[in-house]
């Protein structure tokens, strides 16, 4: 089992819908919990880190964390196409950040 | 925000060189970089973890007589690719995270990536 899992997509949305990308993990001690984008050729860039049970929002993202799920999601709200990317789950053990081999997202003009 | 740089942004070299990777905090101070390597189509895999005045910390399968790394101070941390072969051909990137805030559980810091460097072996 894959420490880090995400389904590679590719996940096609059309512009304005809810894009729910879903990760799971096998650590259960892991404390912190990181979303990020990567768009073809560049390096991630941060888009939400959560900790605590529950949802996180900031601005059209949410973050949903379920540690007894060991679960963790991102809901991008009305997606746009420049939204179109990797996103990649990554959690953090004790000393490094493991990450999953991401999701592709296409939001469809 | 902070900032993290490297250089230089891509390097085509013949096969048996070494090239050398820089990456560089540019607004606060790294105790810790990671150096990642990613291949076509793949996630981020972690190569090292470099502390600032200690020795690297590679992972399993990661020759550290090839991949060398040295943290020399708290914003620069180098990565020398040494008798690069085709294969040793990805995308290298590194990141940074802040010396710790006492202020802050050290589990919620987080890390800066840089913009990555293209290494391309002939």
């Amino acid at each position: 089992q894959k420490e880090v899992e995400q389904n590679s997509g590719p996940l096609s949305v059309p512009e304005g819908a809810i894009a729910s990308l879903n990760c799971t993990y096998s650590d259960r001690g892991s404390q912190s919990f990181f979303w990020y984008r990567q768009y073809s050729g560049k390096s991630p860039e941060l888009i939400m880190f959560i900790y605590s049970n529950g949802d996180k929002e900031d601005g059209r993202f949410t973050a949903q964390l379920n540690k007894a799920s060991q679960y963790v999601s991102l809901l991008i709200r009305d997606s746009q196409p420049s939204d179109s990317a990797t996103y990649l789950c990554a959690v953090k053990g004790t000393y490094k950040y493991i990450f999953g081999t991401g999701t592709r997202l296409k939001v469809l003009a | 925000g902070a900032v993290v740089s490297q250089h230089p942004s891509w390097v085509i070299c013949k096969s048996g060189t070494s090239v050398k990777i820089e990456c560089r905090s540019l607004d606060f101070q790294a105790t810790t970089m990671f150096w990642y390597r990613q291949f076509p189509k793949q996630s981020l895999m972690l190569m090292a973890t470099s502390n600032e005045g200690s020795k690297a910390t590679y992972e399993q399968g990661v020759e550290k007589d090839k991949f060398l790394i040295n943290h020399a101070s708290l914003t620069l941390s180098t990565l020398t690719v040494t008798s690069a072969h085709p294969e040793d051909s990805s995308f290298y990137i590194c990141s940074a995270r802040a010396a710790t805030d006492p202020r802050v559980p050290s589990s919620y810091n987080e890390q800066f990536f840089g913009p990555g460097t293209r290494l391309t072996v002939l």
